[in-house]
């Protein structure tokens, strides 16, 4: 299965940008992109996903490498809230069914 | 707005019990997933179902069965539990249209003695 490479933590301050990188250079070109986050206690909570343009939502903005070997989830102004695991995924569509094959995330710490 | 529901949220064995975790989603979705999540790691895939009726393998399938009993429910049984099963349980479904977001039930930690 195609896999992902995060920095296992980082730290930020309360209100500035906050750009959290993933490498996937084994991705295939129909595998999406994708971003969950995981908060204490909880389960996953979807964040954002492409396949190879850049992408906003209200919650981020991911911007995708022209070879789509690297990505990059920038959260534009963080607060206390955003502390959470975030897990960049490639997202697999097998049999019908989309996989979504997890690695272990990057811890992101605010400051407040 | 229930979304995934799991039950129970918190279960613990003793070796070589039995037991089954109930997934059940009100959103109409065809896929279901089941994923463990070990302390410090992310979650993988045990087993999934495309649609009512199908069931395939995941990541880690050894240990567990599935059952999608209906379009809502898909249960999870571990038929003789063993320590090694000690581990979070996601449930998850996607919808047919967007297919690309995956909702998360709360999970359910189960400890095996």
């Amino acid at each position: 299965d195609a896999k992902t490479t995060q920095p296992n933590s980082m730290e930020s301050n309360e209100e500035e940008p906050v750009h959290l990188p993933c490498n996937h250079s084994t991705i295939s070109g129909t595998d999406y992109i994708h971003w969950y986050r995981q908060l204490p206690s909880q389960g996953p909570e979807y964040v954002i996903h492409g396949l190879t343009s850049n992408v906003n939502n209200r919650m981020a903005s991911l911007a995708i490498a022209e070879d789509r070997k690297s990505s990059t989830l920038i959260l534009h102004r963080a607060t206390l809230r955003d502390a959470a695991v975030y897990y960049c995924i490639l997202q697999l569509s097998i049999q019908g069914a989309q996989k979504l094959v997890f690695g272990q995330g990057t811890r992101l710490t605010i400051n407040p | 707005n229930a979304g995934v529901t799991q039950t129970p949220k918190f279960q613990v064995l003793k070796t070589g019990q039995s037991m089954t975790l109930q997934c059940a989603q009100d959103m109409n979705h065809n896929s279901m997933y089941w994923y463990r999540q070990d302390p410090g790691m992310g979650l993988r895939l045990i087993y999934y179902s495309a649609s009512e009726g199908t069931t395939d393998k995941g990541e880690v399938p050894n240990g567990y069965n599935v059952s999608r009993l209906n379009k809502r429910e898909f249960s999870l049984r571990l038929e003789s539990a063993a320590p090694s099963q000690t581990s979070v349980y996601f449930c998850a479904s996607i919808p047919r249209v967007p297919k690309n977001i995956q909702y998360f039930g709360a999970g359910t930690r189960l400890s095996v003695l």
